[in-house]
């Protein structure tokens, strides 16, 4: 089955403990994504990656690393995570359609909480 | 800048009502793409249409239609016949060229609730 997988789907931790949050898609898609959702504001990226090593920031990347080492995989770091970074997070990917991302198909979503 | 407008934050219905949800798009572009999504109590991200800035017919899918107009930037979707399954939260969203198609611009989103 075609999917985006994300783990863990709920983590609660303390302030300033690292974390990451994996992604992994089976779709062979070349542009992955990460989002943040928050009352009241929608989703916004975070950051993309449009192939492995390259990635890119999105609109609100403060506080986040993400790594592209392999097609398949985009996890999500929080070297220190912050209470404002609790937040519901989704990672999206999809193929690429010359150098346009196609549509984006999302994972189910990783509810973080920072104490 | 890209904006997304989803001014309706809440509508409740009752079963078999059709009910419209409104989204209102800006762009300077005019190659652009429109999107609407579900997200259900469940929690996931559901695609359910995408509408390229060319391509002003409308679109129907089952109970589901979406009317385009760009005259007045809308992208607005309908509902007929509502059932209790329709119950989630809908977003609205917009990528263009000036942002190399690299992301997507939501709305903030409309809560949909369905009663029997």
């Amino acid at each position: 089955e075609a999917q985006v997988t994300q783990n863990p789907r709920y983590l609660i931790t303390v302030t300033g403990k690292k974390l990451t949050v994996t992604c992994s898609q089976n779709m062979n898609h070349e542009y992955m994504s990460w989002y943040r959702q928050d009352p009241g504001l929608g989703l916004r990226q975070i950051y993309y990656s449009m192939n492995v090593e390259v990635t890119d920031k999105g609109d609100v990347p403060e506080g986040y690393k993400v790594s592209r080492k392999e097609k398949r995989n985009f996890p999500l770091i929080l070297e220190s995570p912050s209470p404002n970074q609790t937040s519901l997070y989704f990672c999206a990917s999809s193929r690429l359609a010359g150098d346009r991302a196609d549509t984006q198909y999302f994972g189910p979503g990783t509810r973080l909480t920072v104490l | 800048a890209q904006k997304v407008t989803q001014a309706q934050t809440e509508i409740s219905v009752v079963e078999k009502e059709d009910v419209t949800l409104d989204c209102v798009y800006e762009t300077r572009d005019t190659t652009y793409y429109l999107f609407w999504y579900k997200q259900p109590p469940s929690g996931e991200l559901v695609f359910l249409i995408r509408r390229n800035s060319f391509d002003e017919q409308n679109e129907i899918s089952g109970r589901y239609s979406w009317n385009f107009q760009k005259s007045t930037s809308s992208f607005n979707f309908t509902i007929t016949a509502s059932q209790v399954v329709d119950s989630a939260v809908y977003f609205c969203a917009l990528s263009d060229l000036n942002t190399g198609f690299q992301k997507l611009v939501f709305g903030t989103g409309t809560r949909l609730l369905v009663s029997p």
